[in-house]
């Protein structure tokens, strides 16, 4: 069965500086991978994905992906956090094996000081 | 399109009460999923359907939980009796295919007293 690690329940980091959160992925079968963001009170809304090609992925308010086979991680990246950043992130995977529906991981809180 | 529509957005009822939450995925989607949210658990996938057919209801936490999907643009998921444990905001996606991804609705927050 899949399953997804996120490192670190919540992060800071100061208005412009880099922001990266951390996932760790564990499938027996290439996965299909997501990231979501979930502002308060809301649903959760999709940033990128990854399902084959190329493994750096672009997704919406300038976040991007890496896919890193060899490392088993799908690490979220924004090269200048703005307060507009502040929600949590969730990664998510999906394969073709076990319940073939999305397994989320835990979440990762994003605060972004002024 | 207006996206995954959830019903009601707060539900507020007594303990051993029946409830029940309502979903109308996007149109076109053949895959509807109910997850809820807690802090102490995280999003946990409870049950989902392909085409209106259950497929997997292993994550129903127990047979207070029941889910029907009697046409392609409605789902509901019902709670008889409800306990103060399922107290959660309750999520219900839909999706075109896996490659896709899912597109959330706005979830029902449930409080049970």
């Amino acid at each position: 069965a899949q399953s997804v690690t996120q490192l670190g329940s919540h992060v800071s980091v100061s208005e412009g500086a880099l922001v990266l959160l951390r996932c760790n992925y564990s499938s027996s079968v290439p996965p299909y991978l997501f990231w979501y963001v979930q502002y308060p009170n809301q649903g959760l809304q999709l940033l990128l994905k990854y399902t084959t090609g190329a493994t750096l992925v672009k997704g919406i308010n300038g976040f991007e992906a890496e896919f890193k086979k060899s490392e088993t991680s799908f690490h979220l990246t924004k090269p200048s956090a703005h307060m507009s950043d502040a929600a949590e992130y969730f990664c998510a995977v999906w394969a073709e094996t076990g319940r073939r529906a999305l397994t989320f991981g835990s979440g990762t809180r994003l605060q972004v000081q002024p | 399109d207006a996206g995954v529509i959830q019903s009601p957005r707060h539900e507020v009822t007594e303990m051993g009460q029946e409830v029940t939450l309502r979903c109308k995925p996007i149109s076109g989607h053949n895959s509807l999923f109910w997850y809820r949210q807690t802090m102490m658990r995280g999003l946990e996938l409870l049950i989902y359907f392909n085409n209106n057919v259950p497929i997997d209801d292993s994550g129903m936490p127990e047979d207070r939980f029941s889910a029907k999907m009697p046409n392609a643009s409605f789902s509901t998921l019902k709670i008889q009796p409800s306990e103060p444990r399922d107290s959660a905001v309750y999520f219900c996606a839909s999706s075109a295919g896996q490659g896709n991804g899912y597109t959330f609705g706005s979830g029902t927050r449930l409080t049970v007293v």
